[in-house]
């Protein structure tokens, strides 16, 4: 069974850093491009990051580029999302998502998220 | 960036309805059209994918259907585990993917 769980959120200050981990399992991490999406409270989703199954490409949206950065440790089944300079819109809900094995760029398992909340 | 309207953003309906979602790209994005279903506290789960194909494992009472900027999630009647937030997301350009407001579907 697929499984993806998020870890590392938390209550953090404005400028403060976080780094999130998902763990992931039952599958073949190596193999899969991986994503970060995240969801502000009474927002809808939004597209964090994408890291390619060997981590050679790396994109960020534009409201994290220069802040965050995305990695993997296909040694250790993992993902994950170093958060810099943090800010007050960046409080949501952070799940990781895999992208599903195809040329179609779809996510077909998620984690359950974990909460960051940036506030002083 | 290509935005996603959802239309409604909430509705209210009864266990056997059929429901309706409508997602709105700002321009054609051909079948690049994704749904998920979301419920508080849960993982999203893929519903549909290439606008019309359905996840394996969903139940059949979930179509898609559309092409270019106009597409339809329907459930042909809801079951009481049907209550939950449906998302559409556009992966027409990559990495530049998005996602529309969502449509709560709530009990009547």
């Amino acid at each position: 069974e697929v499984q993806l769980v998020e870890s590392g959120g938390g209550l953090v200050q404005p400028g403060g850093s976080l780094r999130l981990s998902c763990a992931a399992s039952g599958f073949t991490f190596s193999s899969y491009e991986m994503n970060w999406v995240r969801q502000a409270p009474g927002k809808g989703l939004e597209w964090v990051s994408y890291i390619s199954s060997s981590g050679s490409t790396i994109y960020y949206g534009d409201s994290v580029k220069g802040r965050f950065t995305i990695s993997r440790d296909n040694a250790k089944n993992s993902l994950y999302l170093q958060m810099n300079s943090l800010r007050a819109e960046d409080t949501a809900v952070y799940y990781c998502a895999r992208r599903a094995y195809t040329i179609l760029h779809y996510f077909d398992y998620w984690g359950q998220g974990t909460l960051v909340t940036v506030s002083s | 960036d290509i935005q996603m309207t959802q239309s409604p953003s909430s509705l209210s309906a009864s266990v056997g309805d059929r429901v309706t979602i409508t997602c709105r790209a700002s321009q054609s994005i051909s079948t690049y059209l994704n749904w998920y279903q979301h419920k508080p506290g849960k993982a999203p789960k893929l519903l549909i994918y290439a606008a019309s194909s359905l996840q394996s494992g969903v139940p059949s009472r979930f179509s898609g259907s559309g092409s270019g900027t106009d597409f339809t999630l329907t459930i042909s009647s809801l079951h009481p585990e049907d209550f939950a937030t449906y998302f559409c997301q556009q992966s027409y350009v990559f990495p530049l993917l998005t996602f529309g407001g969502g449509t709560k579907v709530e009990i009547k």
